[in-house]
C-alpha cells in the first residue's frame, strides 16, 4: 500500500553538484509529475511524463532533467544545482494524462542548495 | 491574473463551526476541480473532486461548483482542529494539453 514513494526525503547540495531524485509508484497509474513548492507560489509544474516513454516541460523546466524508466519509476535530475532550486520538490501520478481522477503525491523531498 | 487565485488566508475559525474556502479560475473550459489538504510540512492530499455545477457532498466536506462564474468552494462543517492545513484547489484546464493548475492554498486555522 506504498502509493508514490520518493527518495530522499532531505538533501544538502552544494552550488553546482548534481543529484538524481527518484519517484516510484505502485498504483499502475500511466501518468507521472514532478511539481516544486516554494512559499507563496504553490504547486508548479516542472515536467511531466503523460505515459511510458514520453515527457514533456511543464512551467518551470530550466535546469532539470527527467527520466521516465518503465511505467512505474520517473526521476528528476538537476545538473547543477543552484540556490534558485532550493525548495520541495514533490513527485504524482495520476491514472490518465487528464488527471480526471486527480493526483496521488509522494511523501516530498526538501532539498536545499548552499 | 493567476489561473487559479484562492486567499492565502489564515481562515480562523472556531471548533463546530463551518469553515468556506473559496477558488476561482480563469479558464472558461475547465473540465476537472479538485480540493486537497495539506498538512504542515506533509504531501498534499486529495479530498474532494467535482466535475459539475452543483453540490457535492462527502462526510462534513462540500465541494460547490459554479462554471457560469467560475467558481468553486469547499465547505467543512462541523469543523475540528485536526482540519487544520492548508487547502489547496486544483483545476484541469480544457485548453493546453489537459494540464491540472493549483492555486497557493488558503490556510485554515481551527481554534479548540
Amino acid at each position: 500500500n506504498a502509493g508514490v514513494t520518493q527518495t530522499p526525503k532531505f538533501q544538502v547540495l552544494k552550488t553546482g553538484q548534481s543529484m538524481t531524485l527518484q519517484c516510484a509508484q505502485d498504483m499502475n497509474h500511466n501518468s507521472m509529475y514532478w511539481y516544486r513548492q516554494d512559499p507563496g507560489m504553490g504547486l508548479r509544474l516542472i515536467y511531466y511524463s503523460a505515459s511510458e516513454g514520453t515527457t514533456d516541460k511543464g512551467e518551470v523546466p530550466n535546469g532539470y532533467n527527467v527520466s521516465r524508466l518503465n511505467k512505474r519509476e520517473f526521476s528528476l535530475r538537476l545538473e547543477s544545482a543552484a540556490p534558485s532550486q532550493t525548495s520541495v520538490y514533490f513527485c504524482a501520478s495520476s491514472e490518465d494524462h487528464r488527471g480526471t481522477y486527480g493526483y496521488t503525491f509522494g511523501s516530498g523531498t526538501r532539498l536545499t542548495v548552499v | 491574473q493567476k489561473e487559479v487565485e484562492q486567499n492565502s488566508g489564515p481562515l480562523s475559525v472556531p471548533e463546530g463551526a463551518i469553515a468556506s474556502l473559496n477558488c476561482t479560475y480563469s479558464d472558461r473550459v475547465s473540465q476537472s476541480f479538485f480540493w486537497y489538504r495539506q498538512y504542515s510540512g506533509k504531501s498534499p492530499e486529495l479530498i474532494m473532486s467535482i466535475y459539475s455545477n452543483g453540490d457535492k457532498e462527502d462526510g462534513r466536506f462540500t465541494a460547490q461548483l459554479n462554471k457560469a462564474s467560475q467558481y468553486v468552494s469547499l465547505l467543512i462543517r462541523d469543523s475540528q482542529p485536526s482540519d487544520s492545513a492548508t487547502y489547496l484547489c486544483a483545476v484541469t484546464a480544457g485548453t493546453g494539453g489537459f494540464k491540472t493548475i493549483f492555486g497557493a492554498g488558503t490556510r485554515l486555522f481551527v481554534k479548540a
